[in-house]
């Protein structure tokens, strides 16, 4: 069974420009959330979705959106880049709500570098 | 709020046992989760605990769950230097539309 493959791995942007990453769930997986990893912050919570529908959101500005289509398969998109946003963007699916299983398979990540 | 909490590093000789705490503050969790990341990877899944639960253990791990002090810890038996990772910590509680909440990690070093 394929795992979660993230795409691209490594991207460089500048400030102001706009990001969109991609994320394939395993095979029947029905939800995925995005992460975002830097070294002081840890792991954030950006968002996850279930069943092409929005079902949490973490505390980051409008920026960061995402989006997931009928066959499970989400993006994330992020505008206006700042500095701040170089970090690992991870993906994680899941069979069922993360709340109800716990139980993630991560993607090896999209590391965003923003000069 | 909720929050998890976990000490950042810790260094061991290979073959010792080493043990990775964390607390955590929502008293309804129900299950407790340590996930590892190698370097360069994303995260995997190492083992979990329901919180009705004292002790799980699984070949070289044990996790002991202290539910009256909300303290988690993972012991690994006999480390291997392909045991250097960091080790997260994230507790679930199963009510609707509630996000796992994540430690900020233990760096684990094994030295030969």
């Amino acid at each position: 069974k394929a795992g979660v493959t993230q795409t691209p791995r490594y991207l460089i942007k500048t400030r102001g420009q706009q990001v969109t990453l991609s994320c394939s769930p395993i095979s029947g997986h029905r939800s995925v959330s995005w992460y975002q990893q830097t070294p002081g912050q840890g792991l954030q919570f950006l968002f996850e979705y279930f069943s092409e529908t929005q079902r949490n959101k973490g505390n980051f500005p409008g920026r960061f959106s995402g989006r997931q289509f009928s066959n499970s398969r989400s993006e994330m998109n992020v505008s206006t880049l700042e500095l701040g946003d170089s970090a690992l963007y991870l993906c994680a699916s899941s069979s069922g709500l993360v709340a109800n299983t716990g139980e993630l398979f991560f993607g090896e990540g999209s590391r965003l570098t923003v000069l | 709020g909720e929050d998890v909490e976990q000490s950042l590093f810790l260094s061991v000789r290979e073959g010792d046992s080493s043990v990775i705490n964390c607390t955590y503050t929502d008293s309804s969790s129900t299950y407790l989760y340590w996930y590892k990341q190698e370097p360069g990877a994303g995260l995997q899944l190492l083992t979990y605990i329901f919180s009705n639960m004292d002790m799980k253990q699984d070949q070289r791990l044990t996790v002991l769950l202290n539910k009256k002090d909300k303290h988690l810890s993972l012991r690994i038996a006999d480390t291997q230097t392909g045991d250097s990772a960091i080790y997260f910590c994230a507790e679930a509680n199963a009510g609707n539309n509630r996000k796992l909440i994540w430690g900020l990690g233990t760096s684990l070093a094994v030295n030969p």
